[in-house]
């Protein structure tokens, strides 16, 4: 099936660094969304992007909808403690109607670095 | 949190008994998604419905059955359990909206076939 791949697999984190992530697909994407999940609880939205090029901001989290509409970037500026998950990010392709064609990329498990 | 829940939390059974999952919304929303969690696979599509008695496959379907009698329930089952299909199970909603509407989910239901 159709794939996105996310990076990095895994990252650590002190608290203060900026830390960023990317979704690429060789296909093109309409929507993009953002998600964190913590342990035991389900995947939380972020942020949507609906518009290629647009960049949106939820607080310290930023991202952007690739020009080409095959990619993303997720940005959180002055990571903190509470900021340790992992991020999902999913593409849809067409507008409207059900989600059913939305495919999530495998995730970015953010940590606290040792 | 968009008013989602999942029962039962956490199941255990043995292979090849029946098993199903409910999941209910108090959003009133027209489509509802069933999600398995998996390592090194992230989320993927079982079901999804998009009304009442109205529902499609994903791309993960073989092994599972869904009905939705009523909006705000969704019902997962699978007819004779399996190891393979020990997972974490998500249930999502989205809204009918203008252009895309995100998906939401619900803390998911942790299933253990032994």
């Amino acid at each position: 099936g159709q794939q996105l791949n996310q990076s990095p697999q895994s990252m650590f984190i002190q608290e203060g660094e900026d830390v960023s992530m990317n979704c690429t697909s060789s296909s093109i994407f309409n929507t993009w969304l953002w998600y964190k999940q913590d342990p035991g609880e389900g995947p939380v939205l972020l942020i949507a992007l609906y518009k290629a090029g647009e960049l949106t901001s939820n607080g310290r989290l930023t991202a952007q909808f690739g020009i080409t509409r095959k990619d993303s970037f997720l940005n959180i500026s002055a990571s903190i403690p509470s900021d340790v998950g992992i991020y999902f990010c999913a593409g849809q392709k067409n507008y409207g109607g059900s989600q059913g064609n939305l495919i999530f990329g495998k995730g970015t498990k953010l940590s606290v670095k040792p | 949190d968009a008013g989602i829940t999942q029962s039962p939390r956490h199941k255990v059974t043995e292979t090849g008994t029946p098993v199903t999952l409910r999941c209910h919304q108090t959003e009133n929303h027209r489509y509802m998604y069933w999600y398995r969690q998996d390592p090194g696979h992230g989320l993927r599509l079982i079901h999804y419905s998009y009304g009442v008695k109205d529902t499609d496959k994903g791309e993960v379907s073989d092994g599972y059955s869904v009905s939705r009698s009523k909006t705000e329930d969704f019902l997962l089952t699978l007819e004779s359990a399996t190891s393979s299909q020990t997972s974490v199970y998500f249930c999502a909603i989205s809204g009918r909206g203008q252009g895309s509407s995100p998906l939401h989910f619900g803390n998911g239901t942790r299933l253990t076939v032994t």
